[in-house]
């Protein structure tokens, strides 16, 4: 059975920092892209970073230079990494699994994780 | 940017079908897929591929896309199904997310 446990939210001050970490199992978890994405409350869905099996990163402006994502693939985990944190980054924060079809570039997401929420606030 | 635009909210009868549309440039070129998320609960995918069930989601869930709309219908919808969803693409190395659509079965 798939399985993403995220961990590590909680409440940090504006401009600190906070590191999530998500357990993933049941699935070859070097093989497939995985994602961050997180939603604010009460509202929609934001992808904020993703890795590729070959270690490539990517990640939307709104925190680019402010996150960073890493996998250890040894360790079937994955990581995101949170500096100058600001009150617009209150979310859950999901880990996802990703499946990108042969044919195109399209990612959809098979398997989330339950979810980790992150409060920034004084 | 690439923006997928939704109905905040569609309403439907017990029993009826429900169709939330998701709507966006040239849509129709692109792989669309669609999430299912209940309050306190993470999405689910419903939809991949344009109109492809994952294994586990009721035949009543289809989809379809063409031209710069795709559409979730839900046929015989049941109160279980009130929940929100998301529909998301990809473009230029960026997924997507539409704003969602809040699904009321009244």
């Amino acid at each position: 059975e798939v399985q993403l446990v995220e961990s590590g939210g909680g409440l940090v001050q504006p401009g600190g920092s906070l590191k999530l970490s998500c357990a993933a199992s049941g699935f070859t978890f070097s093989n497939y892209d995985m994602y961050w994405v997180r939603q604010g409350i009460g509202k929609g869905l934001e992808w904020v970073s993703v890795i590729g099996t070959a270690g490539d990163t990517y990640y939307p402006d709104s925190v680019k230079g402010r996150f960073t994502i890493s996998r250890e693939n040894a360790k079937n985990s994955l990581y995101l990494q949170m500096n100058s944190l600001s009150a617009g980054d209150t979310a859950v924060y999901y880990c996802a699994r990703a499946v990108v079809p042969a044919a195109m570039p399209d990612p959809h997401f098979d398997y989330w994780g339950q979810g980790t929420l992150v409060t920034v606030s004084s | 940017s690439y923006e997928l635009t939704q109905p905040p909210s569609v309403s439907v009868s017990p029993g009826q079908t429900a169709s939330i549309t998701c709507s966006g440039d040239k849509l129709g070129d692109k792989y669309v897929c669609w999430y299912q998320q209940k309050p306190g609960q993470s999405p689910v995918l419903v939809i991949y591929q344009d109109n492809k069930r994952p294994s586990g989601i009721p035949e009543r869930f289809s989809g379809s896309n063409s031209g710069n709309t795709a559409t979730l219908t839900i046929s015989g919808t049941q109160a279980m199904d009130e929940a929100d969803y998301y529909c998301q693409a990809w473009d230029s190395s960026t997924v997507v997310f539409g704003g969602g659509t809040k699904l009321t079965v009244l």
